[in-house]
Order: structure tokens, then C-alpha cells, then sequence
């Protein structure tokens, strides 16, 4: 089935410094989505990505599509105590639009 | 706050019994997505409905079942419960169901079995 990789698993890092992280698949998709997900809470849809190659911010957040279809970053510029959580890729593939395959999750932690 | 609600927030089963979990979608969202997530793990599809009608289906057993009413609310129930489905269960509203939907997420139910 389709799966998705996502890396780090874990950042630990200083307020201020930028944040990196991204998702590969081994099948093509058509819509990548990021979302951000807090204790207690579902996971908050970040940005949300539709065709290959497109690069979409919101505020200090970036993400972009891969002009393979099969991977996506997200950046996080000079990062803030409120960053904090777990950061998930989402995909939507070619069958099945009804279905997101999330990936494993990158968990950010932030020291002031 | 996405609008979408689940009840009950906890819930603590034993091993073979059964459970409902309910979600009322945002105002105006046609379809419902359940997903299952387990500890540390990103959530899995279950099932969609949409328009009252089973929509799609993950890779989950038979007694994972599901029930959209014409409010577009949802129930999802697990029978024959075994220990793997402690988990947090989050449903998902979107006005339709397509590629470009966006599925709005609800705060979830955590499920221990025991």
C-alpha cells in the first residue's frame, strides 16, 4: 500500500533557527497537505499543495511540492516557542481521493 | 477550532466488548472521515461518508462499521474490541469528498482497551 517516509522523526532546537523537514513516497500523489498536530488536539491542517512543483507559504511556513509527485517539504523560518508539536505530511493519491496516507510524523521541540 | 466534535473525549473498554464513538461534522460538510491513530504513529484512513453512503474504505476489518445520518453526522462503531485498538480516534468533515477537499479534523476520542 502506499506509504509515506517522513524525516527527522525528532528536532530538538534553539528559538530563532530555521526547521526543515520532509516527506517522500514511493507512489506518485496529487495533493500533498502539512498539517500540525498539539497534545489533546486534531491535527491542524498548515498548508495545502496541488500541483507538482508549486511553492506555497503561509506567514514563516513553506512548503513545496516535488516535481516527481512523490515528495514535499516543509520550511520553518526563525522558529518561536509556539512551534512546538508534531508536524505531519499528508498525501492524496492518484486512487482513492478519498483516503489522506499520513506520514510518521516529525516532533519539534524548542528550547528558549 | 474546526467546528467538528467528538463525543466522548475518553473512554475505557475491555477486551471484547463493544464501542460507538460520534462526531457532528462543521456546518455545511457533507462528508466524514474516520481515522485511526495509534501512539506516536500518524492517524490511518478507517472509512468516508459521504452523502450517507460508505465512500472509501482503509485497510481495516469487518468490524470497524460506520453510519452517516442525514445531518451529515457520524457514528463509528468497533465490535469484538482487542487490545491493538487502543488508540486515538479522529474524524474528519469536508464539504464533499474530491481531491481538493479539505478535511477539517475534530479534537478526537482516546480508547484504551484493556
Amino acid at each position: 500500500g502506499q506509504q509515506l517516509n517522513q524525516s527527522p522523526q525528532s528536532m530538538f532546537i534553539q528559538e530563532g533557527e530555521d526547521v526543515s523537514m520532509n516527506c517522500t513516497s514511493s507512489s506518485i500523489f496529487n495533493t500533498w497537505l502539512w498539517y500540525k498536530q498539539e497534545p489533546g488536539e486534531g491535527p491542524v491542517l498548515l498548508i495545502a499543495l496541488y500541483k507538482a512543483g508549486e511553492l506555497t507559504s503561509n506567514g514563516r511556513l513553506t512548503a513545496q511540492f516535488g516535481i516527481t509527485r512523490k515528495d514535499s517539504f516543509l520550511n520553518i523560518s526563525a522558529s518561536i516557542p509556539s512551534d512546538v508539536g508534531i508536524y505531519f505530511c499528508a498525501g492524496r493519491g492518484i486512487q482513492g481521493a478519498q483516503k489522506l496516507v499520513f506520514g510518521q510524523g516529525t516532533r519539534l521541540t524548542i528550547n528558549p | 477550532e474546526t467546528g467538528v466534535t467528538q463525543s466522548p473525549t475518553h473512554l475505557i473498554k475491555t477486551r471484547g466488548q463493544q464501542v460507538t464513538l460520534r462526531c457532528s461534522s462543521q456546518s455545511g460538510h457533507n462528508t466524514v472521515s474516520w481515522y485511526q491513530q495509534a501512539l506516536g504513529q500518524g492517524p490511518q484512513f478507517i472509512f468516508q461518508y459521504y452523502r450517507e453512503e460508505e465512500n472509501g474504505r482503509g485497510n481495516f476489518p469487518p468490524r470497524f462499521s460506520g453510519l452517516q445520518f442525514p445531518n451529515y453526522s457520524s457514528e463509528l462503531n468497533v465490535n469484538a474490541l482487542e487490545l491493538d485498538d487502543s488508540a486515538l480516534y479522529l474524524c474528519a468533515s469536508s464539504a464533499t469528498s474530491g481531491f481538493q477537499e479539505t478535511q477539517y479534523f475534530g479534537p478526537g476520542t482516546r480508547l484504551l482497551v484493556l
